[in-house]
């Protein structure tokens, strides 16, 4: 059974803030790491989709860094803004399937003004 | 910009109704998704649809759901007799092509279904 993992579970921090959470999924047939952001009442939005190891991507105060050999994933916020609070969800993508994603169980992130 | 919609927001049924979760996904994508998330539980996938048929589902996706593209826009889940368990957060969601399945997932806002 396929099983991606995030850590932590939810996490709270003052505005100003950087915080980093991390994912961890299979390192065999691998395909790509997706993640999303997930504000409540609204729709889960992309954020990057990585499928190179070592991958590093960027979007803003946003990054992420990809490292498939040890099936591991980091997602940074620098300088954490009352916005931000969501919840962060990876799923990663097998190869040789449809693109169906399996999604690790998010973590809530909560930042205080 | 464009987005994957679905309807109703909210559904609220008896046990052993059928429910129909409709979503309309953006219009030049291809590739078609449905997944759920139990309160508290991880999101899921259940099934997905390419070209008219489905292209793979998961272990929950039973005799009991059902998947189709209507008309060429809307594309809906059925579940034919809802249990206790099927209450959840349903999400549609679709890519632009079928052949670059890495391509990220957009998603609606999802169907909350409570099975009473």
């Amino acid at each position: 059974i396929l099983n991606v993992e995030q850590s932590p579970q939810s996490l709270h921090v003052q505005e100003g803030d950087s915080t980093n959470f991390t994912c961890s999924f299979p390192s065999s047939n691998f395909y790509a790491l997706h993640w999303y952001r997930w504000e409540t009442a609204k729709s889960p939005e992309a954020l990057f989709v990585m499928t190179l190891n070592g991958d590093e991507k960027k979007k803003g105060r946003i990054s992420a860094t990809l490292n498939t050999k040890e099936g591991y994933s980091y997602l940074y916020i620098k300088g954490s803004q009352p916005e931000d609070s969501a919840t962060y969800l990876c799923a990663f993508h097998g190869s040789g399937n449809t693109g169906k994603l399996i999604f690790g169980q998010g973590t809530t992130l909560q930042v205080k003004p | 910009e464009p987005e994957v919609t679905q309807t109703p927001s909210h559904q609220v049924t008896q046990m052993g109704q059928e429910v129909i979760l409709r979503c309309v996904p953006i219009s030049n994508h291809l590739y078609f998704y449905w997944y759920r998330q139990i309160l508290g539980q991880k999101v899921e996938f259940l099934v997905s649809f390419y070209n008219n048929e489905i292209s793979e589902k998961s272990e929950i996706f039973d005799d009991q759901f059902s998947v189709e593209r209507p008309d060429g826009s809307n594309f809906t889940l059925k579940i034919r007799s809802t249990k206790l368990e099927d209450s959840a957060m349903y999400f549609c969601a679709s890519i632009p092509d079928g052949g670059r399945r890495y391509n990220e997932q957009f998603f609606g806002p999802g169907t909350r279904l409570t099975v009473l």
